[in-house]
């Protein structure tokens, strides 16, 4: 069966940093793009960032360039977000989601998704 | 990256038809066929519905089936069940590796 399990989340001070944790199993990591969505309280989902098979490419949405990095370890099937600069509006439920292959070709989807795991960034 | 824009609700009766239209640019919806659409109950992990405009992964229902017409893609629901009742999301790329989603409609069974 496929697992994508989230982790990391908590309650953080603006200005403060968090790291989010993502385990996979049940289908071969290395082959999926993988992304982050995050839903606000009452909002509906914000794609957040992607990242390439192999690490080589990474995209975010503009509104955390150059405070969040995704990263990955195929190695230990997981994936990664490292929040700095942490701000009230990042408060969010955080999905890791994978893209969408089938056993002949890959698109521009989200198929796998976990149940997410809460930032809150209060003071 | 404006989100596109959904209907805050829609609502139909068992056995009934619903549609769920979702706005977008030339820059997304327009302007590529990669709307994929999104089936979430609170508390869960979303569920993955559609893509491509109009296609369904495995293990969807032909009861859900998609469109797309200039910057409006749409999702229809045929033959409500109560288990269709939760909030649904549209999805379209716009271009460098970037994707912008719905604000979200509840659907209810009435």
């Amino acid at each position: 069966d496929v697992q994508v399990v989230e982790s990391g989340g908590g309650l953080v001070q603006p200005g403060g940093s968090l790291r989010l944790s993502c385990a996979a199993s049940g289908f071969t990591f290395s082959r999926y793009w993988m992304r982050w969505v995050r839903q606000a309280p009452g909002k509906g989902l914000e794609w957040v960032a992607n990242i390439k098979q192999d690490g080589s490419e990474k995209y975010y949405v503009d509104s955390v360039k150059g405070r969040f990095t995704i990263s990955r370890d195929n190695a230990k099937n997981s994936l990664y977000l490292q929040m700095d600069s942490l701000r009230v509006e990042d408060t969010a439920v955080y999905y890791c989601a994978t893209g969408y292959c089938t056993s002949n070709d890959c698109y521009f989807a989200f198929q796998y998704w976990g149940q997410g795991t809460l930032v809150t960034v209060s003071s | 990256q404006s989100a596109l824009t959904q209907p805050r609700s829609v609502s139909g009766s068992p056995g009934q038809s619903v549609t769920i239209s979702c706005t977008g640019t030339s820059s997304d919806v327009g302007g590529y066929n990669y709307v994929s659409w999104y089936q979430h109950h609170p508390g869960k992990a979303p569920k993955f519905m559609i893509y491509d405009v109009d296609k369904r992964p495995s293990g969807v229902p032909d009861r859900f089936s998609g469109s797309k017409s200039g910057n409006t893609a749409s999702l229809t629901v045929s033959g409500l069940q109560a288990e269709d009742e939760a909030d649904y999301y549209c999805c379209s790329y716009a271009g460098s590796y970037t994707w912008v989603f719905g604000g979200g409609t509840k659907l209810t069974v009435l």
